[in-house]
């Protein structure tokens, strides 16, 4: 089975500064690993997902992520936060063989002036 | 606009009562999928369907019931046996179950008990 693991159930940045959302995650073969933000009562919008190729992924709104396998680790980074990112933040990873995207806990991102 | 729609935004459920929630979507997409939404608790899968007239249970099925009679829809009803049904519940879609496909997220609908 796999699972993952969220770091630090909020996170407080100040606006300019450098973001660090952390996710590790379990799984006994290759996963897929996505990222996914949520703005208060709304549904979830993908920012970027790793599959296959290159470990290093860009995604939506400045941000990014890196694959490493060992570490086993996919955090999310932005080099400069805005107001507008204040929102929940969801990794998830997922199998070849399996249907459904297993959720983190979530990290709640404050943006301060 | 192609999209998923769930419907109703809120919704109010007396005890003992059956209700339904609604899923529509016009991406084509075979694959579709009912969360559910704990604060602090991420979401965890209710039921998923890959296919037309084919579902499957996931972590948290009991108390809930789902049919997949077209490609376009997934309704979710929750039923008295759900004890603790409050909660904010997601339905997604994607090409198809399996590999890295993405699953796209409606905006949700929020079930309070009265």
């Amino acid at each position: 089975a796999q699972s993952v693991t969220q770091l630090g159930s909020h996170v407080s940045v100040s606006e300019g500064a450098l973001v660090l959302l952390r996710c590790n995650y379990s799984s006994s073969v290759p996963p897929y690993l996505f990222w996914y933000v949520q703005y208060p009562n709304q549904g979830l919008q993908l920012l970027l997902k790793y599959t296959t190729g290159a470990t290093l992924v860009k995604g939506i709104n400045g941000f990014e992520a890196e694959f490493k396998k060992s570490e086993t680790s996919f955090h999310l980074t932005k080099p400069s936060a805005h107001m507008s990112d204040a929102a929940e933040y969801f990794c998830a990873v997922k199998v070849n063989s399996g249907y459904a995207l297993n959720f983190g806990k979530g990290t709640s991102l404050l943006v301060t002036p | 606009d192609g999209g998923i729609t769930q419907s109703p935004k809120y919704l109010f459920r007396k005890e003992g009562q059956n209700v339904t929630l609604s899923c529509e979507q016009n991406l084509n997409h075979d694959a579709m999928y009912w969360y559910r939404q704990d604060p602090g608790q991420g979401l965890r899968l209710i039921y998923y369907s890959q296919i037309v007239n084919d579902f499957q249970k996931g972590d948290i099925a009991e108390g809930y019931s789902v049919s997949r009679e077209k490609k376009e829809s997934f309704p979710l009803t929750v039923t008295s046996a759900q004890k603790n049904p409050t909660a904010f519940y997601l339905c997604a879609s994607s090409i198809q179950g399996g590999g890295g496909e993405t699953q796209y997220f409606g905006p949700g609908t929020r079930l309070l008990v009265l």
